[in-house]
């Protein structure tokens, strides 16, 4: 039984480009939630997907957005990278219909920015 | 808004001894769920234990146990007999009961040391 699969695991940008990340989530799980960790922080809740639309969202800009597929995978996507995005980011998934089950993690992406 | 703190940045146990981790939230919320979730180097964030508010019994997971003090809005983590696998980040987590799309609210962690 697959886990939380993520890609890339690392990845380097530079300041004002775009950058992709991917999600797979656990087999039988179709909500999928995204966080971002900066260096010796806890987790910060950007967005999470359900049926393909986003269904709440933290307190992150419209650089950050995303998608999720009818396959339930999905992709982050931030424009314009800042230096201060540098950090892990980690996707979570969980069954909606399981209701305050705790959420599975992936491995997380690392996100460089230079 | 919920705010979760861990004041102890770091923690050093030796192995087979006994260490407590801190966490203290604040809510409004009289119904929610808390977590602990270990991050070993690997990055993966691991559930270890979870305590639902309206059950006054602390939860228990093999070496992992709970002291969940409502009143006082404190939920610390007790690891018994630590091994050198249990060196990791540990986050308490909060989760409204009210927030039917589950919203984690993390602390900022502490990092356990086991020597031998």
């Amino acid at each position: 039984d697959a886990g939380v699969t993520q890609s890339p695991t690392h990845l380097i940008k530079t300041r004002g480009q775009q950058v992709t990340l991917r999600c797979s989530p656990k087999s039988g799980h179709d909500t999928v939630s995204w966080y971002q960790q900066a260096l010796g922080q806890g987790p910060q809740f950007i967005f999470q997907y359900y049926e393909e639309e986003e269904r709440q969202r933290g307190n992150f800009p419209d650089r950050f957005s995303g998608h999720q597929y009818p396959n339930y995978s999905s992709e982050l996507n931030v424009n314009a990278l800042l230096l201060g995005d540098s950090a892990l980011y980690l996707c979570a998934s969980s069954r909606r219909s399981q209701g305050w089950q705790p959420q599975h993690f992936g491995d997380g992406t690392r996100l460089s920015i230079l | 808004a919920q705010t979760v703190t861990q004041s102890q940045p770091e923690m050093s146990v030796q192995e087979a001894e006994t260490v407590t981790l801190s966490c203290t939230y604040d809510t409004s919320e009289s119904d929610y769920y808390l977590f602990w979730y270990k991050q070993p180097p690997s990055r993966q964030m691991i559930l270890v234990i979870r305590q639902e508010a309206y059950k006054q019994q602390n939860a228990t997971e093999n070496r992992f146990s709970v002291n969940f003090q409502k009143a006082a809005k404190s939920f610390s983590l007790k690891i018994s007999d630590s091994q050198l696998g249990d060196a990791a980040m540990y986050f308490c987590a909060y989760r409204s009961a009210g927030d039917s799309w589950g919203k984690l609210q993390f602390g900022a962690g502490t990092q356990v040391v086991v020597t031998p």
